[in-house]
């Protein structure tokens, strides 16, 4: 699977729009960006995940460039429950069911 | 709609001791299931997964064990836990082959002392 490379943290104020980018520079054709998210004490939220098309669903939206070499976690109106830790993953689809390699991701604060 | 439990959701054990974690899961069949551990300031390991009834796979050796004894049952369990065994355990769900889409529970929070 191919690394990723994200921003140990950042601030956002509160209602403005959090973009959280990611670098995945060896991707390959067939790996799909994945993002996660995790509140302090719970377990992990699944976002959104895409392959190079952009997505949007109601939590957030998932901007891919066009040579997927990063892509950018857009949460259009931060509110104080988006502070959590962000998690850009990077997995092949279409093969097994084995589990998720989380990696350090970034700490999102929104500040009021 | 679909549910996941994990109890308990803290645990305090002395080392050497057993431990034995249950997570079920609700409005899903032939689900992937998967336990996960994070130690204090670390990230989130990845311990078992088993994709049906009785098919465990193990990602790291260790004095863990996993069992599937119900088609929507996934149990974590220690003969003997060490002090290392620390950590909030969690479990999650996943259907079909091949998606990363997994539903996490909410954990249980377990000190070894």
């Amino acid at each position: 699977d191919a690394k990723t490379t994200q921003p140990t943290s950042m601030d956002c104020a509160e209602g403005r729009a959090a973009n959280l980018p990611c670098n995945h520079s060896t991707i390959s054709g067939n790996e799909y960006v994945y993002w996660y998210r995790q509140i302090h004490s719970q377990g992990p939220q699944y976002i959104i995940h895409g392959l190079k098309n952009n997505e949007t669903n109601e939590m957030a939206s998932l901007i891919i460039t066009e040579d997927r070499k990063s892509s950018t976690l857009i949460l259009p109106h931060a509110t104080l429950r988006d502070t959590a830790v962000y998690y850009c993953i990077v997995r092949v689809s279409g093969g097994g069911a084995d589990g998720l390699t989380f990696g350090k991701g970034t700490h999102l604060i929104i500040q009021p | 709609s679909q549910t996941i439990h994990q109890w308990p959701a803290t645990l305090v054990q002395p080392v050497g001791s057993p431990l034995s974690l249950e997570c079920t899961v609700e409005g899903t069949s032939n689900p992937n299931l998967y336990w996960y551990r994070q130690a204090a300031g670390r990230g989130l390991q990845l311990l078992f997964y088993s994709v049906g009834i009785g098919q465990i796979s193990s990602e790291v050796p260790q004095n863990l064990s996993a069992s599937r004894p119900q088609d929507r049952q996934f149990i974590l369990s220690s003969k003997k836990l060490l002090l290392s065994d620390s950590g909030f355990y969690l479990c999650a769900w996943s259907v079909g082959r091949g998606s990363y889409e997994q539903y996490f529970g909410p954990g249980t929070r377990l000190t070894v002392t």
